[in-house]
């Protein structure tokens, strides 16, 4: 069974600075998509960011990258100039190719100060 | 991108009651999905529905049941309630074939005392 772990269950960062947030996954899959989720306080789902496996290329949104390391099972997220509107939970996903059936992570709260 | 809209956003019941939550999407899409959501446990499946007459369970189906009336709307019910199903419900439909994607609903908030 697929598994996603994320380890930070807060973070906090001062705005237009740099945060990275963890985390990681266990499948026996090759193929596969991760994401991440925002949920602001309006408590919306918005995705922010997917990646495909089989792209070795690391995903870039705006301020948003990955860090996708396929044989750690890792996926990381950095926000750069952080604003105050990052302020939110991040959920990491997985699901399998050909399945929009995703598994989450726990969440990290991120809090951005001024 | 699918318009998904949940019903009620917000719920107070007591245990023991029924209670109804209610999805449609705007969009024809054939894949909706029911998702919960706990502080600390982040969101877990409940149950999918891949067309009209296509319903699975999912991770934790224990306590609730659902229905496709349409392609459009898929329904989740809580024959009777409990205080630890206090939670918020998501629903989603799929968004761009082959992308994995899921396009959420606003989340509906219930709260069973």
């Amino acid at each position: 069974a697929q598994t996603v772990t994320q380890s930070q269950p807060e973070m906090s960062v001062q705005e237009a600075e740099t945060v990275t947030l963890s985390c990681t996954y266990d499948t026996s899959e090759s193929n596969y998509y991760l994401f991440w989720y925002k949920q602001p306080p309006s408590r919306q789902m918005i995705l922010v960011i997917r990646q495909e496996a089989y792209k070795q290329q690391n995903a870039t949104e705006n301020r948003f990258s990955v860090n996708f390391q396929k044989a750690a099972k890792s996926f990381s997220l950095k926000i750069s100039d952080s604003q105050l509107g990052d302020t939110a939970m991040y959920f990491c996903a997985f699901t399998r190719y050909n399945t929009d059936k995703l598994i989450f992570g726990t969440g990290t709260r991120l809090q951005v100060f001024p | 991108d699918a318009d998904v809209t949940q019903t009620p956003r917000n719920r107070i019941t007591k245990t023991g009651k029924r209670i109804m939550l209610e999805c449609s999407q705007t969009k024809g899409h054939d894949r909706m999905y029911w998702y919960r959501q706990d502080p600390g446990l982040g969101l877990r499946l409940i149950y999918y529905s891949f067309d009209v007459k296509d319903i699975n369970k999912g991770e934790i189906s224990d306590g609730y049941s659902v229905s496709r009336q349409a392609q459009a709307k898929f329904s989740l019910s809580l024959e009777s309630a409990i205080p630890n199903q206090t939670a918020l419900y998501f629903c989603a439909t799929h968004g761009r074939e082959n992308t994995g994607e899921l396009f959420f609903g606003e989340g509906s908030r219930l709260t069973v005392l």
